[in-house]
């Protein structure tokens, strides 16, 4: 069975102080490992797809890595506008196409 | 543009009752699901449809049934609703395959929140 763990569940940071999240993941083949941000209230908005170890994406002050059995989601220099809970979800290379999910890691930013 | 909506946004009804959410994509996509978050905020697969066809059906009791008119909606209803129902429901869309052969994003809607009294 497919499974994700993110960690931390919370954290807490002050503007400006980088930090990293991780998502481990146990998947049947992978097919594509997506970051997603959720704001409450809110559809989980897409951040980033990796397909491969080594591969890495950034957008902004984010910068996603994959490696075989983890990935972190590196946040550079935090505002306050960052807080929300990250999202991490595996596709599994079984031909579903559903995505299973961690529970989140909720990030709140202090000014 | 909204790319997925979903309507209502909240809905509140008595154990027993039926109801339906209704979910409309703009990106013609071809394939949609809807996803449960519970309390505890983790989000589970319900169903998949791809092109009008249900391809991912989770264990998920037969009072839920989902109906896709055409590619663009997939409908939720739910009958004889019970307590442990309250949850949000999202629903999301993909385009199957890029022409890279890479599984794309899925897009979700805003979530119904579903209060079951």
């Amino acid at each position: 069975e497919d499974q994700v763990t993110q960690s931390p569940e919370a954290l807490r940071l002050q503007e400006g102080e980088s930090s990293s999240l991780n998502c481990s993941y146990t998947v049947s083949g992978l097919r594509g490992l997506f970051w997603y941000r959720q704001d409450p209230g809110k559809g989980p908005e897409f951040l980033f797809t990796l397909y491969s170890a080594g591969e890495e994406k950034e957008k902004e002050r984010l910068k996603a890595t994959l490696t075989k059995k983890e990935s972190f989601l590196h946040i550079t220099a935090p505002k306050p506008e960052d807080s929300a809970t990250y999202l991490c979800a595996v596709q599994a290379g079984t031909g579903r196409r559903a995505l299973t999910f961690g529970s989140g890691t909720r990030l709140q930013v202090q000014p | 543009d909204t790319a997925v909506s979903q309507t209502p946004k909240y809905l509140v009804t008595q154990m027993g009752n039926d109801k339906s959410i209704k979910c409309e994509q703009n990106l013609g996509h071809d394939t949609m699901y809807w996803y449960k978050q519970d309390s505890k905020k983790f989000l589970k697969i319900m169903f998949s449809y791809n092109n009008k066809e249900l391809i991912i059906n989770e264990t998920v009791p037969n009072r839920f049934s989902p109906k896709s008119p055409d590619k663009a909606h997939l409908n939720l209803h739910i009958n004889s609703l019970e307590l442990g129902d309250s949850a949000v429901y999202f629903c999301a869309s993909s385009q199957d395959r890029s022409t890279s052969g890479k599984y794309n994003e899925q897009f979700f809607g805003p979530g119904t929140r579903l209060t079951v009294l």
